[in-house]
């Protein structure tokens, strides 16, 4: 079966890094999404990745490692706007999304 | 400005009665996804389409109907078919092609039925 697993919710402090781990088992896997969504708003897009290792971008950083089924989302210096559900998601065979049920990040000062 | 667009954004409705939620976009774009989201879940898929004229089902279809006529446009109906219509509902649409399809949202309809 096809199946993705992340936390439901995660407490961070402002100006901390927080890690979002998120496993997943998908027929002819085809890359993994992270998204962010901010409540009530729709989800817009933050990295993919389709081979192992680490993607960078700014604040944000996306790793995969395809043999054992698993990506994180790493989230530096955070900041209140921060607080959001954070989407994983990975694309099978036919190129559709298996989405998880997502983590909520909540961010203290 | 490209984007998508979905209307309205706040829909009340009484039992029984069919409704229709608007998706529109001027990316371009191939595909069309409608997604449903209830609290505490993810993503849903009701329905895609990768081609005008051409649909498929997805995941939870019974209960709604699309159509594709043009290439900017997906409506979706929530009939009275569907138990439990009350949630969240998102369109997207992706370019096709080999290299990962990046899926961009509208805005979202929240349904409430009374």
């Amino acid at each position: 079966g096809q199946n993705i697993d992340q936390p439901t919710e995660m407490t961070a402090t402002e100006g901390a890094i927080v890690q979002i781990n998120c496993t997943y088992q998908t027929s002819g896997f085809n890359g993994l999404f992270w998204y962010q969504q901010h409540a009530g708003e729709a989800p817009t897009f933050l990295s993919y990745n389709v081979l192992d290792g680490l993607e960078e971008k700014g604040r944000f950083s996306s790793f995969l490692s395809r043999s054992k089924g698993y990506s994180y989302l790493l989230l530096k210096e955070l900041q209140m706007k921060d607080s959001a559900s954070y989407l994983c998601a990975s694309m099978d065979s036919n190129y559709q999304l298996i989405w998880g049920a997502g983590t909520k990040l909540i961010i203290k000062p | 400005d490209g984007g998508i667009t979905q209307s309205p954004k706040y829909l009340f409705r009484k039992e029984g009665q069919n409704v229709t939620l608007s998706c529109e976009q001027n990316l371009n774009h191939d595909a069309m996804y409608w997604y449903r989201q209830d609290p505490g879940q993810g993503l849903r898929l009701i329905y895609y389409s990768q081609i005008v004229n051409d649909f498929q089902k997805g995941d939870i279809a019974e209960g709604y109907s699309v159509s594709r006529e043009k290439k900017e446009s997906f409506p979706l109906t929530v009939t009275s078919a569907q138990k439990n219509p009350t949630a969240f509902y998102l369109c997207a649409s992706s370019p096709l092609g080999r290299d990962y399809n990046e899926q961009f949202f509208g805005p979202g309809t929240r349904l409430t039925v009374l």
